[in-house]
């Protein structure tokens, strides 16, 4: 079965521009989570969405911001762009709320890699 | 706040060595994952261990959890070059987000 897919790979952007990312997860998994990977600060949470809703939230500001479909796709954007928000955004799908009890299985996408000049 | 550290967090080894990489907390975790990535790919989960004293083996890796369920550690015997990555360790807060360790990566030289 196919795996978790992220659009686009790769962006570039300059400040103040916004962004949107695209996450589809994998056929039957309701939840879908976005994580933020940078050299500096490592993998942190940003959001999980299920079955449309926003169920969790990271400590990130409200220039971060996502959706899900009814069809369980996901969607990130980030207004106002900032230099250090140039990272790796990876989301991850799983059948059930990833983290309520912490031994399922999340499934990574390769993120999309977006560069802010 | 909880906080994965890990360590070491660079190490470079030569193809048939051992190594041993630690996870560690100040805080309680109910249960601990283990994650490989690889350039240019999300994280694998590798393994999840829940019970404090739980010793899981894959193949060549060893994943222990700590008795206070604060810990743990991956051992992986007899490296080759294929385990070269990012090692993560992963566990679910009070408030149910997941939280990464700080990474290990770990190079593999034939």
């Amino acid at each position: 079965k196919a795996g978790v897919t992220q659009t686009p790979r790769y962006l570039i952007k300059t400040r103040g521009q916004q962004v949107t990312l695209s996450c589809s997860p994998i056929s039957g998994h309701r939840s879908v989570s976005w994580y933020q990977q940078t050299p500096g600060q490592g993998l942190q949470f940003l959001f999980e969405y299920f079955s449309e809703t926003q169920r969790n939230k990271g400590n990130f500001p409200g220039r971060f911001s996502g959706r899900q479909f009814s069809n369980s796709r996901s969607e990130m954007n980030v207004s106002t762009l900032e230099l250090g928000d140039s990272a790796l955004y990876l989301c991850a799908s799983s059948l059930g709320l990833a983290a309520l009890r912490g031994t399922d299985t999340q499934y990574f996408g390769p993120g999309t890699r977006l560069t802010v000049l | 706040t909880q906080l994965l550290e890990q360590s070491p967090q660079f190490l470079s080894i030569q193809e048939g060595e051992n190594l041993t990489v630690y996870c560690n907390s100040s805080s309680v975790f109910s249960s601990l994952q283990w994650y490989r990535q690889e350039p240019g790919e999300g994280p694998v989960l590798l393994v999840t261990v829940v019970t404090g004293g739980e010793v899981k083996k894959l193949k060549r890796l060893t994943f222990q959890f700590g008795d206070a369920r604060k810990d743990s550690s991956l051992h992986i015997t007899a490296a080759q070059p294929g385990d070269t990555g990012l090692y993560l360790c992963a566990g679910v807060s009070g408030t149910y987000k997941y939280i990464f360790g700080t990474g290990t990566r770990l190079k593999v030289l034939a």
